[in-house]
């Protein structure tokens, strides 16, 4: 069981947007920046997304990150088949003095 | 080029001990706090343990705190995980991650990974 929540999978269709919730509390996200990863099949995770809504050089605009509150959200616009991978959020957690992830989001483009 | 190579996954059995390294390059490695996130097979990231900059601070994951120790060498541009009393569920592909200066930054950089397998 994940100290953080994700949705198991999320799917879309090309040029749809999809989006993937990370569900927290009040020690982690709530008082934390939130990381995505994105992990393609058989491949290390990749960093797609810091502090909340930060890209890092080379990744498309087409990823975004929010947070509100003890939750946050990846939203990818214009899906490509490409991007078909696991997704998982991550925080600080203040209580356990330790990184905490997401179960982790298998998108799939139909 | 910012690199990690990790090496030392093996088949060890369940009691046994393993050290593993990851050998970094590309970046000033004594700025950065380091980890270890692992994976077991068909499963999520966890994230092991982290190592200040200086190596005079760490902390552990719950399910590995007690048994395993983080450490580096910055003359060597080294990480190292010392495994100890390895269980069945340790079994996974384990990650070397470069941070940032600070615990709560994002893990910008992976290394490929390095498999341990816990079996009899």
């Amino acid at each position: 069981q994940s100290v953080l929540t994700q949705p198991p999978s999320a799917s879309g269709t090309p040029g749809q947007r999809a989006t993937i919730s990370c569900s927290g509390s009040s020690s982690n996200i709530g008082s934390n920046t939130v990381n995505w990863y994105q992990q393609l099949p058989g491949t290390a995770p990749k960093l797609l997304i810091y502090s909340i809504n930060q890209r890092p050089s080379g990744v498309p605009d087409r990823f975004s990150g929010s947070k509100s509150g003890t939750s946050a959200s990846l939203a990818i616009s214009g899906l490509q088949s490409e991007d078909e991978a696991d997704y998982y959020c991550a925080a600080w957690d203040d209580s356990l003095n330790g990184w905490v992830f997401g179960g982790g989001t298998k998108l799939t483009v139909l | 080029e910012v690199q990690l190579v990790e090496s030392g996954g093996v088949v060890v059995q369940p009691g046994g001990s393993l050290r593993l390294s990851c050998a970094a390059s590309g970046f000033r490695f004594d700025d950065d706090t380091m980890h270890w996130v692992r994976q077991a097979p068909g499963k999520g990231l966890e994230w092991v343990a982290l190592v200040n900059w200086g190596g005079s601070r760490t902390y552990y994951g719950d399910s590995v705190k007690g048994r395993f120790t983080i450490s580096r060498d910055n003359s060597k541009k080294a990480l190292y995980l010392q495994m100890n009393s390895l269980r069945i569920e340790d079994t996974a592909l384990y990650y070397c991650a470069k941070g940032g200066s600070g615990y709560s930054d994002a893990f910008d950089t992976w290394g490929q990974g390095t498999m341990v397998t816990v079996s009899s």
